[in-house]
């Protein structure tokens, strides 16, 4: 089976302006799961998706949002761009939701704003 | 609210020698335990996890980590490093109330050959 992908692996934005990065989990898996990594905050949870609902949602501002497809691909999306965003965006999909799913990363993208 | 510590941001080992990463968390039940590897440029791998039963816990890569409920704690031991072990090791906890999964700081591991 191919592992999770993400896309673009590197990205760099300017305050400001919006990003969107890309999630395909491995087949078969219905949960997406996205997280920030940043050396000063460590792994942080953003959001879940689970069959193209939200059922899950960590402590960010609304301009981190993202949705789900049909095919369980997943997508996040950063508005107003700072500088502070400047992170690795992991993805990782599970067949199971919540705590109970075991989950697969992905390599995560990396997002430098300037 | 569900917190993990992980007390060693670093650790130094020669390689063939033991490893004990340590792990505490704040939870009233039994939670959900996890730790996963993160070697540079790489997602995470998970290693391990316990959910119920016995509590010693045997995983990939010939990691294992033992659950201790007195002590709220979860290390996560390897008898004889190697130095493709050198990677981020994460300690990661979950709970059925809070329904997401919280991870430690993580302890960096520098092998020396």
């Amino acid at each position: 089976k191919a592992g999770v992908t993400q896309t673009p692996r590197y990205l760099i934005k300017t305050r400001g302006q919006q990003v969107t990065l890309s999630c395909s989990p491995i087949s078969g898996h219905r949960s997406v799961s996205w997280y920030q990594q940043t050396p000063g905050q460590g792994l942080q949870f953003l959001f879940e998706y689970f069959s193209e609902t939200q059922r899950n949602k960590g402590n960010f501002p609304g301009r981190f949002s993202g949705r789900q497809f049909s095919n369980s691909r997943s997508e996040m999306n950063v508005s107003t761009l700072e500088l502070g965003d400047s992170a690795l965006y992991l993805c990782a999909s599970s067949h199971g939701t919540g705590v109970n799913g075991e989950q697969y990363f992905g390599p995560g993208t990396r997002l430098t704003v300037t | 609210a569900q917190s993990v510590t992980q007390p060693d941001i670093h650790i130094t080992v020669s390689e063939g020698a033991s490893l004990e990463l340590r792990c505490n968390y704040s939870y009233g039940a039994t939670p959900y335990l996890f730790w996963y590897v993160q070697s540079p440029g790489q997602g995470l791998q998970l290693l391990l996890k316990y959910f119920s039963g016995d509590t010693l816990v045997q995983g990939i890569k010939g990691f294992e980590a033992e659950f201790k409920r007195s002590q709220s704690s979860f290390n996560l031991r390897k008898p004889s490093v190697h130095w493709s072990d050198a990677a981020e090791y994460f300690c990661a906890v979950g709970t059925t109330s809070y329904d997401k999964v919280i991870f430690g700081p993580g302890t960096s591991l520098s092998v020396i050959p």
